[in-house]
């Protein structure tokens, strides 16, 4: 399996900030990972797709790095709806696809 | 598009687990989309379980640690897909969430998503 870490694992940041998640991958997948963002009792909805794109209807502030097995998730200008948790997920190999554990972004 | 999940949400161990995804505006045999389940528990996290879909013919890809116990099948008729996970112990206690995953360039990897079934796994 490919494994995915994330870090920091909670994040406390106010609103108006600008901060950054790292994801890494146990081995390179090139562009094959995508972003998710989760609120509580509710199902992840897609943020970032091959790395970098951003899904329809997302705003801006977010932006996604990376390639091979670095990658980054940087949201700007925090607003009191980005905080949440946030999950990498690989899929160049489906054998299985796997997900970060997630960073959860509090409110400082 | 939309995916709604119904489903048990208690089931006696050695049981079998089964729950069902409804897909409205778009196709469960769609040449292009793929039908998949996940779970989330605390120990785990999200995991991917499997997944079918429709080329011609139906295939099914399923996580290695769930290939002996996980079935997924489709229903065109009625058009939704399901998950019927056998022998189930308290360690699949989790919410289970279908997911449609696309691969195009307008979008990719599972952009869609039901509300999630919380399952527990208790005698």
């Amino acid at each position: 399996d490919i494994q995915m870490t994330q870090t920091p694992s909670t994040l406390s940041a106010s609103v108006g900030d600008r901060v950054t998640i790292t994801c890494r991958a146990s081995q390179t997948i090139s562009n094959w990972l995508a972003w998710y963002q989760q609120k509580p009792g509710k199902a992840p909805e897609l943020l970032i797709f091959r790395a970098s794109t951003l899904e329809s209807g997302v705003p801006s502030r977010f932006r996604g790095s990376g390639s091979g097995t670095d990658f980054t998730l940087t949201i700007s200008n925090l607003q009191p709806d980005d905080f949440a948790t946030y999950y990498c997920q690989q899929y160049i190999s489906f054998s299985p696809f796997t997900f970060g554990p997630g960073t959860r972004l509090e409110i400082k | 598009a939309q995916l709604q999940q119904s489903g048990p949400g208690l089931v006696k161990p050695s049981q079998t687990l089964s729950l069902t995804c409804v897909i409205s505006g778009d196709s469960v045999s769609s040449n292009g989309a793929f039908w998949n389940w996940i779970r989330q528990s605390p120990s785990r996290g999200l995991e991917w379980l499997g997944r079918t879909y429709y080329r011609s013919r139906w295939y099914n890809d399923y996580a290695p640690s769930m290939r002996d116990r996980l079935t997924v099948k489709a229903d065109i008729s009625k058009n939704l897909f399901s998950l019927h996970l056998n022998s189930v112990t308290p360690e699949d206690t989790a919410v289970y969430y279908c997911a449609r995953e696309l691969h195009m360039a307008t979008t990719d990897a599972f952009d869609l998503w039901g509300q999630g079934t919380t399952v527990i796994v208790s005698s």
